[in-house]
């Protein structure tokens, strides 16, 4: 089955930039989706399909592949950025969806 | 405004059943694929199954053959029915509706399904 790959943390102080990557398998060949997550709240998408934001999603929130690496960046960091994020892809062989383990981001 | 609203949850013995409904509104319910993804407290999400607008289903493996997916369109309703549970069932179950870049962009607000003697 297809693993994806996030580190379990990622720290980094107001005001710089947070990359959370998520390893898999040529994942830049399929579409890559960002999700954050606050304490006691349901996810909410940030990225879809590798790098369009939704609506309502800051510009500060990016994402991009390539080979077997996606990554979620974010800039400028905030307080209100600390949260849980998750990467998840659709395998098409299985139609399965997968999620990577989470990544927690810490605003120091 | 779209709305996911998760119901039917609560505590059952292991070995028991249980059936989720999610109430649908604000969108064309019967053109979208649904899923059911589900998270153990302080633990990462977990896909557990999906159906498709035509009714294909699709599920986790370690679901298939304890838990089925279904849809009511005219409802506007999302269920699952689960059997045979497990302790390691245990989790929020959340409704979450396919959006039309295949990401999930709408969550339920979740529902805990909690398996214990």
């Amino acid at each position: 089955s297809y693993v994806l790959t996030q580190p379990l943390s990622v720290s980094v102080a107001p005001g710089q930039t947070a990359k959370i990557t998520c390893g898999g398998n040529k994942i830049g060949s399929k579409s890559v989706y960002w999700y954050q997550q606050k304490p006691g709240q349901a996810p909410v998408v940030v990225v879809s399909e590798d790098s369009d934001r939704p609506s309502g999603i800051r510009e500060r929130f990016s994402g991009s592949t390539s080979g077997d690496t996606a990554t979620l960046t974010i800039s400028r960091v905030e307080g209100g950025d600390e949260a849980d994020y998750y990467c998840q892809v659709w395998d098409s062989v299985s139609y399965h969806v997968v999620f990577g383990g989470g990544t927690k981001l810490t605003v120091l | 405004e779209v709305q996911l609203v998760e119901s039917g949850g609560g505590l059952v013995q292991p070995g028991g059943s249980l059936r989720l409904s999610c109430a649908a509104s604000g969108f064309t319910f019967s053109t979208n694929d649904m899923h059911w993804v589900r998270q153990a407290t302080g633990k990462g999400l977990e896909w557990v199954s999906g159906i498709g607008r035509g009714g294909n289903t699709y599920y986790q493996a370690s679901v298939r053959g304890r838990f089925t997916i279904s849809r009511e369109n005219a409802r506007k309703s999302l269920y699952l029915q689960m059997y045979s549970l497990r302790a390691e069932d245990t989790a929020v179950y959340y409704c979450v509706k396919v959006g039309p870049r295949g990401g999930f962009d709408y969550w339920g607000q979740g529902i805990l399904v909690t398996v214990s003697s």
